[in-house]
């Protein structure tokens, strides 16, 4: 178990939807990473976050959005969900400041159908 | 930008022996790490061995092993008496400076057989 929690653990939905993914970092953890891991794309950096506020966006489409919230749970919000969403969204999380060992969440498997 | 390249789709090796999987990659930086990460059928990504790149000394963490080559830019990965929990996928990553993202290869699927 490395710390880091997501929820929900499986997410089904319909095309043109909204979904909103969850996860709560290790204690003491002031980074949150987002990946998306999909079968032709592999994993794929889409944002980071430090202690609330962005620091780096990746290969993150217009339609997804995130944020960090003071108490340093994450949010990932998927809009106007296609076929080609379909994946699953890692969380992992860092202290930051120097430490560089990220510990990943169990993912949210998401299908859109 | 940093590209990382594992050109090994899926291995396969015998229980108790050992198995090299590939890395390479390509940045014009100087400060980075690399990583193996290892992701068995549960899904769960799990750190199995770093690598400080202004570290000439290879890493090491039981049976796992890496032989980091700085100028060939390569960090392969090699696991000692293999064992059937070994079976996974195992993933190399890149990271620019500390508290960054990571950026990985396109994976290694590796069985272990009995």
């Amino acid at each position: 178990d490395s710390g880091v929690t997501q929820t929900p653990k499986h997410l089904i939905t319909a095309t043109g939807q909204r979904v909103t993914l969850r996860c709560s970092p290790r204690s003491g953890d002031l980074s949150v990473y987002w990946y998306q891991q999909s079968l032709d794309q592999g994993l794929q950096f889409l944002i980071h976050y430090y202690n609330g506020e962005e620091r780096a966006k990746g290969n993150i489409l217009e339609r997804f959005s995130a944020q960090q919230f003071p108490d340093l749970h994450s949010e990932l919000n998927l809009s106007s969900l296609e076929l080609g969403d379909s994946a699953l969204y890692f969380c992992a999380s860092t202290r930051g400041g120097g430490t560089n060992e990220q510990f990943f969440g169990p993912g949210t498997r998401l299908t859109v159908l | 930008a940093q590209t990382v390249t594992q050109s090994q789709p899926e291995m396969s090796v015998q229980e108790a022996e050992t198995v090299t999987l590939s890395c390479t990659y390509d940045t014009s930086e100087s400060n980075y790490y690399l990583f193996w990460y290892k992701q068995p059928p549960s899904r769960q990504m799990i750190l199995v061995i770093r690598q400080e790149a202004y570290k000439q000394q290879n890493a090491t963490e039981n049976r796992f092993s890496v032989n980091f080559q700085k100028a060939a830019k390569s960090f392969s990965l090699k696991i000692s008496d293999s064992q059937l929990g070994d079976t996974a996928m195992y993933f190399c990553a890149f990271m620019k400076g500390n508290n960054n993202d990571m950026r990985f290869g396109a994976g290694t699927r590796l069985t272990v057989k009995p």
